[in-house]
């Protein structure tokens, strides 16, 4: 079964601090992997989107890794700002359909501070 | 910031009402979704399209219908609305062709029926 977990469910920081969020996926065959920024009671925005090959990727203070062996990817924010506060989520495509699934996590809930 | 619409973004209503999500993005995007998003909880495809008079459904079962007549234009209807469909309703569209098909969202619609 094609699932995607992410951890923690939610997490509370302190702004200017860092912070890394997990995501375990199953799904097969694997095309790419992507990080989503969800603020509240909006679509989610794309941060990044990792293929096969690739095992790192920013996007200003958010750095993403994927290890495509062991199927874990992670977000690392750096210096975090209040603004940062929003669920992130991760998201699988499938290279098993032309509709090119997606796969979404539960999200992690990020709560930045002041 | 995409060039994807939904409205409206926020709907109360009574039971046994029928209704109307409207979306409509300018991308020209031939394929387009429609999600259900409960709090906490992961995005369920439940209806998408690959072009005009071509709808399909999703994972998640849903008593909603859609139309797409036009290719902007991706409307969900409800004909008789119950309290179980109380939910945010997230609007996407795609324009890339393979894989690796970014998904733009639109604001979503928060749906609550009484």
């Amino acid at each position: 079964k094609n699932q995607v977990e992410q951890s923690p469910q939610s997490l509370i920081i302190l702004e200017g601090k860092n912070c890394t969020l997990q995501c375990n996926y199953t799904v097969s065959p694997f095309s790419n992997l992507r990080w989503y920024k969800q603020d509240t009671g909006r679509g989610p925005v794309s941060l990044t989107i990792m293929t096969f090959s690739e095992n790192t990727k920013s996007n200003g203070r958010y750095t993403a890794t994927l290890d495509a062996d062991t199927k874990q990817s992670s977000l690392h924010i750096t210096a975090s700002q209040l603004s940062d506060s929003a669920s992130y989520i991760c998201v699988v495509s499938d290279r098993g359909s032309t509709l090119g699934r997606l796969y979404f996590g539960r999200g992690t809930q990020l709560t930045v501070w002041p | 910031e995409a060039d994807i619409y939904q409205t409206p973004r926020y709907l109360v209503i009574g039971t046994g009402k029928k209704i109307t999500l409207e979306c409509s993005q300018t991308m020209g995007h031939d394929k387009m979704y429609w999600y259900q998003q409960d709090p906490g909880m992961e995005l369920h495809l439940i209806h998408y399209s690959y072009g005009v008079n071509s709808t399909e459904k999703g994972d998640l079962s849903s008593e909603s219908t859609v139309s797409r007549i036009r290719t902007e234009h991706f409307p969900l209807t409800l004909e008789s609305a119950r309290p179980s469909h109380t939910s945010q309703y997230l609007c996407a569209s795609s324009g890339e062709k393979g894989f690796n098909n970014e998904q733009y969202f639109g604001p979503g619609t928060r749906l609550t029926v009484t």
